[in-house]
């Protein structure tokens, strides 16, 4: 099992340039979710899903798109990439939303947006 | 919203000391859980604690949740440098609109000087 898979590991935009961050899971986890971690700041829930075609909105959604047609696959889009979306992202995956199961967490996408 | 403080933010501690981090919530909690994260690395699933004044223990790692649900913390007794890292707690929503969603605290960042 490979786990949760993001690519790519570094990433550097130029302001207004998009991107799509992926994210992609082998353990039939239905919940996964993505999440942005800044020094002093945490991890802060950007999106997730609870399964295929579900989506919802975290704590810090603005400025990024999500969808879900697959179980295994849950890609992060920037539409318009800001110097504030400088960060390291973390697509994570869960057994359920309920199930009290850990969260399995991906290497992270370093990204610098200039 | 729900909200989890975990202090301190920053922890210096010569090898062989004690660490200690606090995680506080706004609101009741059904479970905690505990990751660790290491130097450019992803957090990793430490454990979940369910009841109330739960006390668990891995090796030098003492884990425990508050008797309202609402509060825990993580001792490491004669800390390694193999202990350095940030520590983070993950509080699940007991109720409410927020019920079962996951908030990580800000994370405790800890050195260990040899």
């Amino acid at each position: 099992n490979a786990g949760v898979t993001q690519t790519p590991k570094f990433q550097v935009l130029k302001t207004g340039q998009s991107m799509t961050l992926q994210c992609a899971q082998d353990m039939n986890h239905e919940y996964m979710s993505w999440y942005r971690q800044d020094p002093g700041m945490g991890l802060r829930l950007i999106h997730y899903s609870v399964g295929a075609g579900i989506t919802d909105q975290g704590e810090v959604p603005n400025g990024y798109n999500v969808s879900r047609s697959t179980t295994e696959d849950f890609p992060l889009r920037l539409l318009s990439a800001a110097p504030s979306q400088t960060s390291v992202y973390f697509c994570a995956s869960s057994y359920d939303l309920f199930s009290n199961q850990p969260q399995h967490f991906g290497d992270g996408t370093r990204l610098s947006i200039l | 919203g729900q909200q989890v403080m975990q202090i301190p933010q920053y922890q210096h501690v010569q090898e062989g000391e004690d660490f200690t981090t606090y995680c506080n919530s706004s609101t009741t909690l059904s479970n905690i859980q505990w990751y660790k994260q290491r130097p450019g690395g992803h957090p990793v699933f430490l454990i979940q604690l369910v009841k109330s004044g739960e006390v668990k223990k891995q090796k030098r790692l003492t884990f425990q949740f508050g008797e309202a649900k609402k509060n825990s913390s993580l001792h490491i007794t004669a800390t390694q440098t193999t202990d350095v890292g940030t520590y983070f707690c993950a509080g699940r929503n007991a109720g409410g609109t927020s019920y079962g969603k996951l908030t990580f605290g800000q994370g405790t960042i800890l050195t260990v000087h040899p």
